[in-house]
């Protein structure tokens, strides 16, 4: 069963735009975790953000959680054609199962 | 230091044949576990490991059957391949279940025709 949905399930921008993806779950959960994949290849942490957190910072990557929506969004600032690659939201209930969503795929056209 | 290794990268194999696609992490991590991933849909967990010795069913256990004898390594079997495992597997790890995080292979794809 999917858990996390991601919206959109694609989206395209030019370079240095801004690219933000919405993760929606539907129960409790433990932690929230953003993955990159490229295609063709096995996904890559990129932030890790825990029930009792809000916002979380890494590099160019904003990510914020509001657990009363059940929502986290995934900010990207100033893409780069490098940034091109599914993103994937994947939510950890209390029994430490992580759930997936079927991805966001982002294209950054140059 | 090589993180987690699949193989074989790419395999085609006929409905009824068996594979193992093999899964070692050099992590010393406890936690490891296998995926499947199919266009348009997240990953769904086949089965997973919490130390050697120890496994467990995920999401979509049929079909698969797996094994831990030693921290390192996570083999998952394919008993009587069939069209419907045609798909994308990935192995990952991690330290422990809870909240850590997860490193993934580079994935097997697999064709049953």
């Amino acid at each position: 069963s999917q858990q996390g949905e991601e919206d959109p399930q694609a989206l395209s921008i030019q370079e240095g735009e801004n690219a933000t993806m919405n993760c929606s779950y539907k129960t409790s959960i433990n932690n929230l975790q953003w993955y990159r994949q490229n295609s063709g290849r096995g996904l890559v942490h990129l932030i890790l953000i825990r029930s009792n957190e809000r916002e979380k910072h890494s590099g160019r990557l904003r990510v914020t959680l509001d657990t009363s929506k059940k929502s986290s969004s995934l900010l990207i600032t100033a893409s780069r054609a490098a940034d091109t690659a599914s993103y994937f939201c994947a939510t950890m209930d209390s029994n430490y199962q992580l759930i997936w969503g079927a991805g966001t795929k982002l294209i950054i056209k140059p | 230091n090589a993180g987690v290794t699949q193989t074989p990268k790419f395999q085609v194999l006929k409905t009824g044949q068996s594979m193992t696609l093999q899964c070692a992490q050099d992590m010393n991590h406890e936690y490891m576990s296998w995926y499947r991933q199919d266009p348009g849909m997240g990953l769904r967990l086949i089965h997973y490991s919490v130390g050697a010795g120890i496994t467990d069913q995920g999401e979509v256990p049929n079909g698969y059957n797996v094994s831990r004898s030693t921290t390192e390594d996570f083999p998952l079997r394919l008993l009587s391949a069939a069209p419907s495992q045609t798909s994308v597997y990935f192995c990952a790890s991690s330290y422990s279940m809870a909240g850590n995080t997860i490193y993934f292979g580079e994935g097997s794809w697999l064709t049953v025709v």
